[in-house]
């Protein structure tokens, strides 16, 4: 089977920096996307990798490492409006678009 | 610019009952895209569409259909409506088909179904 795996819920303080873990295990793999999700509203773009490394994006980071299966997204100097949560989706051999459940991340002051 | 458009916000319907989501988008895009969003479960895709005059079926079609005459709409109907399909509704667009292409979400369809 396909399986995206993120933790469930996270909790960091404002100010303070917190990475975001997903590992996949998918039918080949073609790219990862990182969107945020506020609550009650629709998915955004946030990144994507294809090829291994880091991709930084103002406050925002994504690294992917294909061997491992593995990517996380680094969130810097959080802020109180970063309360959302976090997908990860991988493309596979197909080029269907497969998402993990997500990760609620909390902020608190 | 609007970007893409859902109707309703949400809706409760009686199980046996049909109904239509509508998306549209003025964003010209090729490819639209019907997911499901359940708690504790990643977005499911329903159907999607290419370009306009084609469609196909995603991971999770059974009891839905759409249909794609034009570039900007792309409605989602339930023939028979079953509590199952109560659920968080999101169409998608994106510029080319290809997963690899950033979609564009609208603000989501609620719909519970009794």
């Amino acid at each position: 089977g396909q399986n995206i795996d993120q933790p469930t819920e996270m909790t960091a303080t404002e100010g303070a920096i917190v990475q975001i873990n997903c590992t996949y295990q998918t039918s080949g793999f073609n790219g990862l996307f990182w969107y945020q999700q506020h609550a009650g509203e629709a998915p955004t773009f946030l990144s994507y990798n294809v090829l291994d490394g880091l991709e930084e994006k103002g406050r925002f980071s994504s690294f992917l490492s294909r061997s491992k299966g593995y990517s996380y997204l680094l969130l810097k100097e959080l802020q109180m409006k970063d309360s959302a949560s976090y997908l990860c989706a991988v493309i596979n051999s197909n080029y269907q678009l497969i998402w993990g459940a997500g990760t609620k991340l909390i902020i608190k002051p | 610019t609007a970007g893409i458009t859902q109707a309703p916000t949400s809706q409760i319907l009686a199980a046996g009952r049909s109904m239509t989501l509508r998306c549209t988008q003025d964003m010209r895009h090729n490819a639209m895209y019907w997911y499901r969003q359940d708690l504790g479960l990643g977005l499911r895709l329903i159907h999607y569409s290419n370009t306009a005059g084609t469609t196909g079926k995603g991971e999770v079609p059974d009891g839905y259909s759409v249909s794609r005459a034009n570039t900007d709409d792309f409605p989602l109907t339930l023939a028979s409506a079953v509590p199952s399909q109560t659920s968080v509704y999101f169409c998608a667009s994106s510029p080319v088909a290809g997963a690899e292409d950033e979609q564009f979400f609208g603000p989501g369809t609620r719909l519970t179904v009794l």
